[in-house]
């Protein structure tokens, strides 16, 4: 009953650096979104894929691609890190329907020096 | 396009005391609205949701939140609060499958 799964946990990235945050959910969900948490900001939306096949932009998409790679995974990807991208990531899932809740995994914990 | 304020950043209540917080939303069409919670270091748990039917909402913890169309607001109540309600707070909209949400508010608990 794993839910949605991030990995990894915590990374720790030079500027300039790539890298792929992975999420997959086992809920049978359309809809999966990718969120950055700042102190005092809340939860900024970045992408999100309403389902399988489509992607859109979120508040803040600079810096970010996405890629939804089947219906279960949902990648966020940082071409070229920078120290500004320094934050905790939420992935989250949703079902069909407006009214349902949307279900979130623990976070990776991301720092760019 | 949708959005979600909290003008609360941060809220210390006694234990025991009432809590409200408050949220007011922009959509234009019927909004589907969430309360979360994000005890620290945590992921966020569903409070309450409302898409339509009684204004009153009844979630879980004790927690309650009251939708005013005419004021856009959807705002979060608790009775009374105990010391483990500490934590941050968001509302959040859906539209068109975009989940938004707002700055959160922190609640503090004092004995």
């Amino acid at each position: 009953n794993a839910g949605v799964t991030q990995t990894p946990k915590f990374q720790v990235l030079k500027t300039g650096q790539s890298m792929t945050l992975q999420c997959a959910q086992d809920m049978n969900h359309n809809s999966m979104y990718w969120y950055r948490q700042d102190p005092g900001m809340g939860l900024r939306l970045i992408y999100y894929s309403a389902s399988e096949g489509t992607t859109d932009k979120g508040e803040v998409p600079n810096g970010y691609n996405v890629s939804r790679l089947n219906k279960r995974e949902f990648s966020l990807r940082l071409e070229s890190a920078a120290p500004s991208q320094t934050s905790v990531y939420f992935c989250a899932s949703r079902g069909q329907g407006l009214n349902t809740e949307a279900f979130f995994g623990q976070g990776t914990r991301l720092t760019v020096v | 396009a949708q959005s979600v304020t909290q003008p609360d950043i941060h809220i210390t209540v006694s234990e025991g005391a009432s809590l409200e917080l408050r949220c007011n939303y922009s959509y234009g069409a019927t909004p589907y609205l969430f309360w979360y919670v994000q005890s620290p270091g945590q992921g966020l748990q569903l409070l309450l949701k409302y898409f339509s039917g009684d204004t009153l909402v009844q979630g879980i913890k004790g927690f309650e939140a009251e939708f005013k169309r005419s004021q856009s607001s959807f705002n979060l109540r608790k009775p009374s609060v105990h010391w483990s309600d500490a934590a941050e707070y968001f509302c959040a909209v859906v539209g068109d499958y975009k989940l938004s949400f707002g700055a959160g508010t922190t609640v503090t608990v004092r004995a």
